[in-house]
């Protein structure tokens, strides 16, 4: 069935790095536009980034343009996102999320249930 | 960036009332709106699209309506497996924005 499973996740000090990892599976990958969104512990939902079906269109929340990149690996279904100089307020669940065939920006049909990075000294 | 603000933050509500939850969008968005439901610990789950489309699989009970920047998202009989949180979320710029959740409680 169509899946989303995110990777990644852990205990980090401030100013250090992740990568996070979404493979994706039971659908053709390649076809479609990626998001990255976090939800940090007891609040709302927050868009990190986005980019296209074939990589060619990348965006970035305010929040972590500059620090972030999104990526992605067509032939392995699998989608990135490099975190760089990570700050206390980067904590938060990250899910990576598929929008419909068609669309960059677009609702969010299909999502992990997410993997949880912890900024703390 | 759109703001998106969502009415009421929390809500009380009974198995068979009528629910209706508001959100509104700092700009026009035209009708590219749509509506989560998210329990404790998982993941949000599409319930409607294009502001008033609904997923697939998604119980007839859930509707939404509106443009511009005025949408309503209604539960026409409230079900115990409705209990959670709502987010609206515009994606009609190149940075999407969610509401700030709406929490339905039993009452």
């Amino acid at each position: 069935q169509v899946q989303l499973v995110e990777s990644g996740g852990g205990v980090v000090q401030p100013g250090r790095s992740l990568r996070l990892s979404c493979a994706a599976s039971g659908f053709t990958f390649s076809s479609y536009a990626m998001h990255w969104v976090r939800q940090a512990p007891g609040k709302g939902l927050e868009w990190v980034a986005v980019i296209s079906y074939d990589g060619s269109s990348k965006y970035y929340a305010d929040s972590v343009e500059g620090r972030f990149t999104i990526s992605r690996d067509s032939s392995k279904n699998t989608l990135h996102l490099q975190m760089n100089s990570l700050r206390r307020e980067d904590t938060a669940v990250y899910h990576c999320a598929r929008v419909p065939l068609g669309g960059l920006m677009g609702p969010m049909d299909v999502w992990g249930q997410g993997t949880t990075v912890t900024v703390s000294s | 960036d759109i703001q998106m603000t969502q009415s009421p933050s929390t809500l009380s509500a009974s198995v068979g009332d009528r629910v209706t939850i508001t959100c509104r969008a700092s700009h026009s968005i035209s009708s590219w709106l749509a509506w989560y439901q998210q329990k404790p610990g998982k993941a949000p789950k599409l319930l409607i699209y294009k502001a008033s489309n609904l997923e697939s699989g998604v119980p007839s009970r859930f509707s939404g309506s509106g443009s511009g920047t005025e949408f309503t998202l209604t539960i026409s009989s409230l079900q115990p497996d409705d209990f959670a949180t709502y987010y609206c979320q515009q994606y009609n710029s190149n940075s999407p924005t969610f509401g700030q959740g709406t929490k339905v409680e039993i009452k």
